[in-house]
């Protein structure tokens, strides 16, 4: 059972650069969400989803946009990287309540952004 | 908003000394509360998790805590620390049922010593 796969590990980009970073869930959870930590700030929320087609905004959005075509994958697309958006990305998963999978976020292993 | 305080951002300890993490939550709302461990270069793992009922936690590793919601607080314990604990610590607190919109603090590391 793989859980929750993020890749690429590790990206260098040069500012204006597009990509997506990736994440993958073999557990069928409903839910999934992308959240960047930087050092002293925790993690902070970017985007999350409560199903397939049904996407929202979390604290620090811009320059970000997420979509949820299928139930195990939300990609994460920078449209034009900025140095400030040099971080890592976790993406996060878990079970809609009353569902009966275990009440928790399970979290991939990120992906170290950084932005030249 | 919720918002979630953990005032230490380092904590030196040595080994198999006890070691209390301090993590204090704003909200007037029932919550759901979490620890999670992040060893250097990997991703966040569970430690404990608070839902309800007893308001102490058992969790991995010989971690507990303890949910105090007049405090509003729920701090991390461990009654003898190895090495091995060395990592930072992130409390959260969840804005919903689904967990799809964790609160997290801003870490606590932990520096375990012989």
């Amino acid at each position: 059972n793989a859980g929750v796969t993020q890749t690429p590990k590790f990206q260098v980009l040069k500012t204006g650069q597009s990509m997506t970073l990736q994440c993958a869930q073999d557990m069928n959870h409903e839910y999934m969400s992308w959240y960047r930590q930087d050092p002293g700030m925790g993690l902070r929320l970017i985007h999350y989803s409560v199903g397939a087609g049904i996407t929202d905004q979390g604290e620090v959005p811009n320059g970000y946009n997420v979509s949820r075509s299928t139930t195990e994958d939300f990609p994460l697309r920078l449209l034009s990287a900025a140095p400030s958006q040099t971080s890592v990305y976790f993406c996060a998963s878990s079970g809609a309540p009353g569902t009966g999978v275990r009440a928790e976020a399970f979290f991939g292993q990120g992906t170290r952004l950084t932005v030249v | 908003a919720q918002s979630v305080t953990q005032l230490d951002s380092q904590v030196p300890v040595f080994e198999e000394a006890p070691v209390e993490l301090r993590c204090n939550y704003s909200s007037s709302v029932s919550v759901y509360l979490f620890w999670y461990v992040q060893y250097p270069n990997q991703g966040l793992q569970l430690l404990l998790k608070y839902l309800s009922g007893s308001t102490l936690v058992k969790g991995i590793n010989g971690f507990e805590a303890e949910f105090n919601k007049s405090q509003t607080s729920f701090h991390l314990r461990k009654p003898s620390v190895h090495i091995s604990d060395t990592a930072e610590y992130f409390c959260a607190v969840s804005e919903g049922t689904g967990f799809q919109k964790l609160v997290f603090g801003t870490g606590t590391r932990l520096l375990v010593s012989p």
